[in-house]
C-alpha cells in the first residue's frame, strides 16, 4: 500500500463545473496536508494547505481534511481550462513531505 | 524576490558518467531539499538540509549519488557513475524554518532534467 494514494486519472470535467480530487493516506500521525499543481513540464506549486479536520476555503479551492477516515480532498469550483494540471497531494509526516503520484485534470471548453 | 535556480535545466548524458546539478534557494531559506521526479510520479525527496547540515538523507543512494551545502546556501548534488535509471527530473526547493514542526510551505526550482543514454 502506497502511503499516499491518488486516482491517476485523468478526470475530465467541463468548463464551469466543480472538480473533486481525492487522495488518502495512511500514516494516522500524519499532520499537515498540501496539494500541490503541477503543469506539464514545469514544477509543483502549493495552492492548499490544511492542517485540521473540516474544510478551508480559498477563492475558487477548497480543500477538506478528515482524519479519522485518512483522506483529504480539493475542491475547484468554476474549473476553468487553466486548471488542466496535474495535482499532487503532499502529507507531512514531522519534516519528511510524501507526495502522491498525482491526478491529471483537464477542463474542457 | 528571486524564486528557487536551478542549472543545468537539461542535460544528456552517457551511462557511467558523472553529473551534477546545482541549486540557489531562496534568500533566506535555511532548509534545502533535493527531490527526484519521475514521469507520472510525484516527488520523492533524496535529502534535505537545515542550513550546511544534511538531516534526512535515508532515501539517497549513497553508493552513487552525493551532495553537499556548503555555507548553508548553494547546494549541488551529484550522481557518479550515472545508470539509465537515474533519467528522471532532479527538483531542489527551499523553505523557511518558521517552527511549525515541518509545514513550511516548499518552494520549488524549475527541475533539471537528467537523460541517461
Amino acid at each position: 500500500q502506497k502511503e499516499v494514494e491518488q486516482n491517476s486519472g485523468p478526470l475530465s470535467v467541463p468548463e464551469g463545473a466543480i472538480a473533486s480530487l481525492n487522495c488518502t493516506y495512511s500514516d494516522r500521525v500524519s499532520q499537515s496536508f498540501f496539494w500541490y499543481r503541477q503543469y506539464s513540464g514545469k514544477s509543483p506549486e502549493l495552492i492548499m494547505s490544511i492542517y485540521s479536520n473540516g474544510d478551508k476555503e480559498d477563492g475558487r479551492f477548497t480543500a477538506q481534511l478528515n482524519k479519522a477516515s485518512q483522506y483529504v480532498s480539493l475542491l475547484i469550483r468554476d474549473s476553468q481550462p487553466s486548471d488542466s494540471a496535474t495535482y499532487l497531494c503532499a502529507v507531512n509526516r514531522g519534516f519528511k513531505t510524501i507526495f502522491g503520484a498525482g491526478t491529471r485534470l483537464f477542463v474542457k471548453a | 524576490e528571486a524564486g528557487v535556480v536551478q542549472s543545468p535545466r537539461y542535460k544528456i548524458i552517457e551511462k557511467k558518467q558523472p553529473v551534477a546539478f546545482w541549486c540557489n534557494p531562496i534568500s533566506g531559506h535555511n532548509t534545502l531539499y533535493w527531490y527526484l521526479q519521475n514521469l507520472g510520479q510525484g516527488p520523492e525527496l533524496l535529502i534535505r538540509y537545515e542550513n550546511e547540515e544534511a538531516v534526512d538523507d535515508s532515501q539517497l543512494p549513497k553508493d552513487r549519488f552525493s551532495a553537499e551545502r556548503l555555507k548553508g546556501v548553494d547546494s549541488t548534488l551529484k550522481i557518479q557513475p550515472a545508470e539509465l535509471g537515474d533519467s528522471a527530473v532532479y527538483l531542489c526547493a527551499s523553505s523557511l524554518d518558521s517552527g511549525t514542526g515541518g509545514a513550511d510551505t516548499q518552494y520549488f526550482g524549475p527541475g533539471t532534467r537528467l537523460t541517461v543514454l
